[in-house]
């Protein structure tokens, strides 16, 4: 009963170090998805994944790259962390219904990133 | 692209009363219109959806609208108690990668 699982849960950076946030559900879910919520901007897509060894940009790219090698696993990476990366990062799962639009995304807890 | 604006960004009620939230989308060809409710320190979680096809859906205390031809749809919440208390987000989409555009989401404050 795991579903959508976010590590670490909190994370201190100095600007300019990189790191990795994992994200592991296990549904079986063929799309996955990075967003970031800042305060009085609601949720934001970064990058998300349709299926095993696919990626592509939402709508706030910069500074961050994806990798999705396993269907159960997202990777989001930042390589060089700058201070307006300061945030709360939340991966989503969801499944596929062929022929209807849109479909149930389950959030994990969220990872809180400081860049200082 | 499509664009979600959702309001009001604040909102108290006193426990029993009822609460509702507006959004409005701004692509036609959208089709799915989900409500999330994310609880302190958690994740959002769906609470309702509808889609373009049904004018309105009801599950217990929580109902959700959909006015097409104005592009725009509304949460409500009848009855309120202390733990309705948290972040309501409206998104919406019509991709079928179920890429959702959220709006900026409403702090729900239910007072006893």
């Amino acid at each position: 009963n795991a579903g959508v699982t976010q590590t670490p849960k909190f994370r201190v950076l100095k600007t300019g170090q990189s790191m990795t946030l994992l994200c592991a559900q296990d549904m079986n879910h063929e799309y996955m998805y990075w967003y970031r919520q800042d305060p009085g901007m609601g949720l934001r897509l970064i990058h998300y994944s349709v299926g095993e060894g696919t990626t592509a940009k939402g709508e706030v790219p910069d500074g961050y790259n994806v990798s999705r090698l396993k269907k159960q696993n997202f990777l989001l990476g930042l390589e060089s962390a700058a201070p307006s990366q300061t945030s709360v990062y939340f991966c989503a799962s969801s499944y596929f219904r062929p022929g209807q639009g849109g479909n149930i995304q389950y959030f994990g807890a969220g990872t809180r990133l400081s860049v200082l | 692209g499509e664009n979600v604006e959702q309001h009001p960004s604040t909102l108290s009620v006193q426990e029993g009363d009822s609460a509702v939230i507006k959004c409005t989308y701004s692509d036609s060809a959208s089709n799915y219109f989900p409500w999330y409710k994310q609880e302190l320190g958690k994740g959002p979680q769906l609470i309702i959806d509808i889609r373009s096809n049904v004018g309105e859906k009801k599950d217990q205390r929580i109902a959700v609208t959909l006015n097409k031809t104005a592009k725009h749809f509304s949460l409500h919440i009848t009855e309120t108690q202390p733990e309705d208390s948290a972040v309501y987000f409206c998104a919406a989409t019509r991709g079928s990668q179920g890429n959702l555009i959220f709006g900026k989401g409403t702090k729900l404050s239910v007072k006893p």
